[in-house]
């Protein structure tokens, strides 16, 4: 069974820095293109970023492009988004997705960010 | 990159039909066979319903089906029932940023 675990989600400062971590199981993290979604609170979802499975390919949304930053580690299943210059704009909550075809198959719970001054 | 436009609300009665619609443009939806569809529950984790514009994950009922026609593709719930009373995003690859959700759709069975 497919597990993804979010965790690092905080209560920032606007201009401040967090970094977000997910730990994946159950399936061969190595092979599959990884994204962040995130929901701002009573709101739609917003793609904000994609790795491949090499990390040889990455994206991310306009809103985020300059000050976020994802990274995996396949040797510990684990992907990051390190986030920089938070605004309030970014607060959210933030879920770590293994892609499928095309689409998003499988969510975390999501890890919480709030950045307020 | 604008989001894809979604009818804010639909409703209807348990046992009817229901159609979602999610319009975008040539770059997104018109331009792959590629619009997902997910159900979102409050308090819980959105859920797959369909990708590649058609295709049910395994364990997704056959009450969930898609089309699609020029840049709009379309979810429909059939026999409407109380548990389908939800959230539903259109998502769609992008020429412009890998990908693009809908504004999102609350359906509620009256």
């Amino acid at each position: 069974e497919v597990q993804l675990v979010e965790s690092g989600g905080d209560v920032v400062q606007p201009g401040g820095s967090l970094r977000l971590s997910c730990a994946a199981s159950g399936f061969n993290f190595y092979e599959w293109t990884m994204n962040w979604v995130r929901q701002v609170p009573g709101k739609g979802l917003e793609w904000v970023s994609l790795i491949t499975w090499n990390g040889g390919s990455i994206d991310y949304a306009d809103s985020v492009k300059g000050r976020f930053t994802i990274s995996r580690d396949n040797s510990k299943n684990s992907l990051y988004l390190q986030m920089d210059s938070l605004r309030s704009e970014d607060t959210a909550l933030y879920y770590c997705i293994k892609e499928g075809i095309h689409s998003f198959a499988s969510w975390g719970q999501g890890t919480q960010v709030t950045v307020l001054s | 990159q604008s989001a894809l436009t979604q009818p804010a609300s639909v409703s209807g009665s348990p046992g009817q039909s229901i159609t979602i619609s999610c319009t975008g443009t040539s770059r997104d939806v018109g331009g792959y066979k590629l619009v997902s569809w997910y159900q979102h529950h409050p308090d819980k984790v959105p859920k797959l319903i369909l990708y590649e514009d058609t295709t049910r994950p395994s364990g997704v009922s056959n009450r969930f089906s898609g089309s699609k026609s020029g840049n709009t593709a379309s979810l429909t719930i059939s026999g409407l029932q109380p548990e389908d009373e939800a959230d539903y995003y259109c998502c769609s690859l992008s020429r412009t940023s890998s990908y693009v959700f809908g504004t999102g759709t609350k359906v509620t069975v009256l």
